[in-house]
């Protein structure tokens, strides 16, 4: 079946630090990837999407580009502030009228000021 | 936008009691999931409605539990005689142009 791999479990990074969380997939067809993040006490929050090969999603300073040769859709962003400190889930959907969402095991972040 | 509502957001139950919880999907949203998080199995589906049709229920477990959707403004996942396993935090999302939107969750504990 479908799945999601996120290499970090935990991230500790300063204000100003750049970010990135590696996130891999397995899927049998052409998936839309996602990132959410979710606060304490709160449901998972959509950052973006993105659908197609080379295709760049980005939000609230996040970005990242889906790479379907490299099964890969990484997060980064240039600058974290400590705002950012959540937990980070990056998620596969079917393509067209997209179904359940495949979930990887989430990032901790913490932003230290 | 009130967002996605769900009730209660805290429920504790004795084991071998009914739950059920209750979701509220922003309007004009079409599909209507159920997700249950805990930190040993991450966040799970369980089950979806597309224009208040079933569509999918593959991560229900078979035995005990069931979800409906009576009309378009609201579904509720009923779990009978639960069990101390069943404990997590069960999310209903409702999705617009194939992008799934969360509702804060409600924390089950079965004691």
């Amino acid at each position: 079946g479908d799945s999601v791999t996120q290499t970090e479990g935990q991230v500790a990074l300063s204000e100003e630090d750049f970010l990135t969380i590696h996130c891999n997939y397995s899927a049998s067809g052409y998936p839309a990837l996602f990132w959410y993040v979710q606060y304490p006490g709160e449901g998972p929050q959509f950052l973006f999407r993105a659908s197609r090969d080379k295709e760049k999603g980005s939000s609230r300073g996040f970005e990242a580009t889906y790479d379907k040769g490299t099964t890969s859709f990484h997060l980064r962003k240039a600058s974290v502030q400590e705002s950012d400190s959540a937990v980070y889930y990056c998620a596969l959907g079917e393509g067209t009228n997209t179904g359940k969402l495949t979930f990887g095991d989430g990032t901790v972040l913490t932003v230290k000021p | 936008n009130a967002g996605v509502i769900q009730t209660p957001r805290h429920k504790v139950t004795g084991k071998g009691q009914e739950a059920t919880l209750w979701c509220e999907p922003i309007s004009g949203h079409s599909a209507v999931f159920w997700y249950r998080q805990t930190i040993v199995q991450g966040l799970e589906f369980l089950t979806y409605f597309r224009n208040q049709a079933p569509i999918d229920d593959s991560g229900m477990p078979k035995e005990r539990f069931s979800a409906q959707m009576p009309n378009q403004s609201h579904s509720t996942l009923k779990i009978q005689s639960t069990q101390p396993q069943d404990s997590a935090v069960y999310l209903c999302a409702s999705s617009y142009q194939d992008t799934q939107y969360f509702g804060p969750g409600t924390r089950l504990l079965v004691l």
